[in-house]
């Protein structure tokens, strides 16, 4: 069974351009969540889709925001980058429920912002 | 805001050592999940646990629940040089804004 893939791994962008980032999640999962992962604040939460509707947010602005698809790919946009935003995104696909169903990490999406 | 502190925040041990990280929270959690992360990959769950004072063993790892629900440990017995990575708890609080809570992870490194 093929993992959680998401692509692309790397990106590097400038300030004030904006980046989509895009999540496969296992077949048969219908929930995807998004994390932002940096050495200073750890993983965070940004937002957790289920059948194409947000389900669940964390605190980021409204800088962030995703879709999901009815195959339950998802996409994670980020406009207005700003070199905060350089970290490691990384996506999680689970069944349905992400605390009593396992979460599927992917290797995540590198972004460099310069 | 529900935090998670994880302490230590890095660890370098020999081969065969025991060690033991924590997680704390001044917050109750409804179920506390366990994560390892290799560089360049994402975090694998390890374990979870969901009632207090609950003991989970995974082979050299055992995983306690605080009776409170606001703190967990993971015990490595007999470390070995796969155990390396960030070891990362994250706690599910179900407050206003529904959200897993992930603290900043212990580095371990164990040498061969």
């Amino acid at each position: 069974k093929a993992g959680v893939t998401q692509t692309p791994r790397y990106l590097i962008k400038t300030r004030g351009q904006q980046v989509t980032l895009s999540c496969s999640p296992i077949s048969g999962h219908r929930s995807v969540s998004w994390y932002q992962q940096t050495p200073g604040q750890g993983l965070q939460f940004l937002f957790e889709y289920f059948s194409e509707t947000q389900r669940n947010k964390g605190n980021f602005p409204g800088r962030f925001s995703g879709r999901q698809f009815s195959n339950s790919r998802s996409e994670m946009n980020v406009s207005t980058l700003e070199l905060g935003d350089s970290a490691l995104y990384l996506c999680a696909s689970s069944l349905g429920n992400i605390f009593t169903d396992t979460q599927y990490f992917g290797p995540g999406t590198r972004l460099t912002v310069l | 805001t529900q935090l998670l502190e994880q302490s230590p925040q890095f660890l370098s041990i020999q081969e065969g050592e025991n060690l033991t990280v924590y997680c704390n929270s001044s917050s109750v959690f409804s179920s506390l999940q366990w994560y390892r992360q290799e560089p360049g990959e994402g975090p694998v769950l390890l374990v979870t646990v969901v009632t207090g004072g609950e003991v989970k063993k995974l082979k050299r790892l055992t995983f306690q629940f605080g009776d409170a629900r606001k703190d967990s440990s993971l015990h490595i017995t007999a470390a070995q040089p796969g155990d390396t990575g960030l070891y990362l708890c994250a706690g599910e609080y179900r407050g206003s804004n529904y959200k897993l809570t992930f603290g900043k992870g212990t580095l371990l490194t164990v040498n061969p």
